[in-house]
């Protein structure tokens, strides 16, 4: 069974560094064509797409909060990380992990872990 | 970066009513394209990859047409459960980016 669980403080303050991980199992994420993203979704708005990691270790990400993200992973952990640092009360959002293979969708999503930014 | 446009932004209908709703790109995202499904609380969920291919487990009344700028998504007779709203998703380009969504209401 695929799995995917979204991990990491609910509440951050501003300017300060979010750090969720995403624990993967029942797929290997050395798999080849394997694609792990992060996709949040402010409340009552659209998901928004923010970047990925292969199995290969390329990561590519969205173009206005480039300098802003990194997305890595430890194979022997199951792990995929996501680091976005100066966090704003904008980025407030449920912030998902999801997989996709090549020219798929994304057919497994973690349940999603909300994080609130406020001082 | 693509623009994924969707109409209409809600959409009315009564159960057993056949549904269609539309997603346009900024520029050809030829047939990678999905669809999800998202009710309250949960995670969107996979219906529709490469425009066309129903996702695992997903019910025959679902079916996706399009290429290139213009996609659609068709329910052939709405189900109670169906009510949810709806997101298209292009991943042809980087990045990849989602439309704005079309709620599908109990009228």
């Amino acid at each position: 069974q695929v799995t995917l669980k979204e991990s990491g403080p609910a509440l951050v303050k501003p300017t300060q560094t979010l750090t969720l991980t995403c624990t993967v199992s029942g797929f290997s994420l050395n798999e080849i064509g394997m694609r792990v993203s992060w996709i949040r979704q402010p409340p009552g708005r659209a998901p928004e797409w923010l970047g990925c990691i292969d199995w290969d270790d390329q990561s590519f990400y969205t173009t206005y909060l480039k300098t802003r993200l990194t997305i890595s992973k430890d194979t022997s952990k199951d792990q995929v990380v996501l680091q976005m640092t100066y966090m704003e009360p904008v980025d407030t959002a449920t912030y998902y992990c999801a997989r996709t293979l090549p020219y798929s969708g994304y057919d497994a999503w973690g349940q999603g872990t909300l994080v609130t930014v406020s001082s | 970066d693509i623009v994924m446009t969707q109409s209409p932004a809600t959409l009315s209908v009564s159960p057993g009513e056949r549904v269609t709703l539309s997603c346009r790109a900024s520029q050809s995202v030829y047939t990678n394209l999905a669809w999800y499904q998202q009710k309250r609380g949960q995670a969107p969920r996979l219906l529709i990859y490469s425009a066309t291919h129903r996702a695992s487990g997903i019910p025959a009344r679902f079916s996706g047409s399009g290429s290139g700028t213009e996609f659609t998504v068709t329910i052939s007779s709405l189900q109670s459960e169906d009510f949810a709203v709806y997101y298209c998703q292009q991943y042809n380009d980087w990045p990849q980016t989602f439309g704005q969504g079309t709620k599908v209401e109990i009228k």
